[in-house]
């Protein structure tokens, strides 16, 4: 089984910062990565899809990037409303990674 | 407008039975891929398993074979999730979701909003 690895489990960031996550995955999975962002209790929401593509009414500044496997997902300027935590999956097998909580400083 | 509507939380005691539903509209149920995610307390996304409602073609995670049975009645636009003998350890939220497959993408486009299910004596 392809396994994910999504890095940090946590972080924290001001209003304004550009925030990365990681996700690297076990073997070569070609594009076949999504992203997702889960509110505190809602369900999650698909940002990403296919590694690099934004899902249609998610603002621009969430991007994706990478292939094979590592893959990177920004969000170029954090807002208080993106406070979420934040899933890779890769769709080979559908599994997701571990989630990344992004809080504010 | 796509929607999956969930049915209601659920507390049930160990060993009981149980099946939670997943209603479909606003597009065509029988030509999209249903799944369903488990999330424990304070825990991560976890994938269970898929339907077709085509033609009831059903898949499940390794970790989840076995312990949970999928299915769907596509005259009525729903899929569910059962259990035959409920434990504590499936206490969590479960979400279903479209999964949009295509040549090159598979993708979890639209969610539920979920059903609480908790398993207390």
């Amino acid at each position: 089984d392809i396994q994910m690895t999504q890095s940090p489990s946590s972080l924290s960031a001001s209003v304004g910062d550009r925030v990365t996550i990681t996700c690297q995955a076990s073997q070569d999975i070609s594009n076949y990565l999504n992203w997702y962002q889960q509110k505190p209790g809602k369900a999650p929401k698909l940002l990403i899809y296919d590694a690099s593509n934004l899902e249609t009414g998610v603002p621009s500044r969430f991007s994706g990037s990478g292939s094979g496997t590592d893959f990177t997902f920004t969000i170029s300027s954090l807002q208080p409303e993106d406070i979420a935590t934040y899933y890779c999956q890769q769709y080979d097998n559908l599994s997701f990674g571990g989630g990344t909580k992004v809080e504010i400083k | 407008e796509v929607q999956l509507v969930q049915s209601g939380a659920e507390v049930k005691k160990p060993g009981e039975s149980l099946k939670i539903s997943c209603k479909g509209s606003g597009y065509s149920f029988t030509s999209y891929w249903i799944g369903w995610v488990r999330q424990m307390p304070g825990k991560g996304l976890e994938w269970m398993g898929i339907i077709y409602p085509g033609d009831s073609d059903t898949r499940y995670s390794p970790s989840f074979q076995g312990q949970v049975t999928i299915s769907a009645d596509k005259s009525i636009s729903t899929a569910y999730l059962q259990w035959s003998s409920l434990k504590a350890s499936d206490t969590a939220m479960y979400y279903c979701a479209r999964l949009l497959v295509g040549a090159t993408t598979n993708r979890f486009d639209y969610w539920g909003q979920g059903t609480l299910v908790t398993v207390s004596s």
